[in-house]
């Protein structure tokens, strides 16, 4: 079956860039999708096809693909951009999710 | 504003069969070029997709679960359904409902609005 790989957790310094990879094969021949979600709560999507941000995501979200990697993104992170960030992918119909990734802003 | 809100029993004994329902509202489940799905959460754990129903009635799923897993629409009720029969333990979770945007061409489409969720425990 068909995986995703994203590294377990990320920790980054409020006002830097933090990136969450994610990798799999032929990655890079499909969209990738990234959800973040913080605790107790819904998963929100945060980029849609590589690097498209639904209304009221700010800016400082982006994504991008290279090869058979894409990356989640955030540019001067705040406290608030701690949480939980899942990629996505789809392959044959199913909906792929990666492991998550624990972002920690300290 | 659309909002989507999962409904069903919080307790199922393992070996039965667990059923949810999302109800719709703010937009409707007939629309064309949307789909509506389900996805759950097992404790401390990531997302598993289960399947999804698109408005044409077409149904895909996850092929782990496929065997024991129905998803269905109810246009009248603007609502959708899970049913996954024979559970365990295992599939005590979150199960959570979305709706996606089918976009034209393969690996397009993308979930846009997510329940909140509800916990489903199987326990006897």
């Amino acid at each position: 079956s068909y995986e995703v790989t994203q590294p377990p957790s990320v920790s980054v310094s409020p006002g830097q860039t933090a990136s969450i990879t994610c990798s799999g094969d032929e990655l890079g021949d499909k969209y990738a999708f990234w959800f973040q979600q913080k605790t107790g709560q819904s998963p929100l999507l945060v980029i849609y096809q590589h690097n498209k941000r639904p209304s009221g995501i700010p800016e400082r979200f982006s994504g991008s693909s290279s090869g058979n990697t894409a990356t989640l993104t955030i540019s001067g992170t705040q406290a608030m951009d701690e949480a939980d960030y899942y990629c996505q992918a789809w392959d044959s119909g199913s909906a792929v999710f990666g492991g998550g990734t624990k972002l920690t802003v300290l | 504003q659309l909002q989507l809100q999962e409904s069903g029993p919080g307790l199922v004994k393992p070996s039965e069969t667990l059923s949810l329902t999302c109800t719709v509202s703010g937009g409707s489940v007939s629309r064309s070029g949307y789909f509506w799905g389900w996805t759950r959460q097992s404790p401390g754990k990531g997302l598993e997709w289960i399947g999804s129903v698109y408005y044409t009635g077409t149904t895909n799923y996850n092929p782990s679960l496929k065997s024991r897993v129905t998803i269905s629409v109810d246009t009248s009720k603007n609502q959708f359904s899970l049913k996954l029969t024979s559970v365990t333990a295992s599939e005590t979770a979150v199960y959570y409902c979305a709706r996606g945007i089918a976009v034209p061409g393969p690996n397009n489409d993308y979930l846009d609005y997510w329940g909140q969720g509800t916990l489903v425990t199987v326990s006897s």
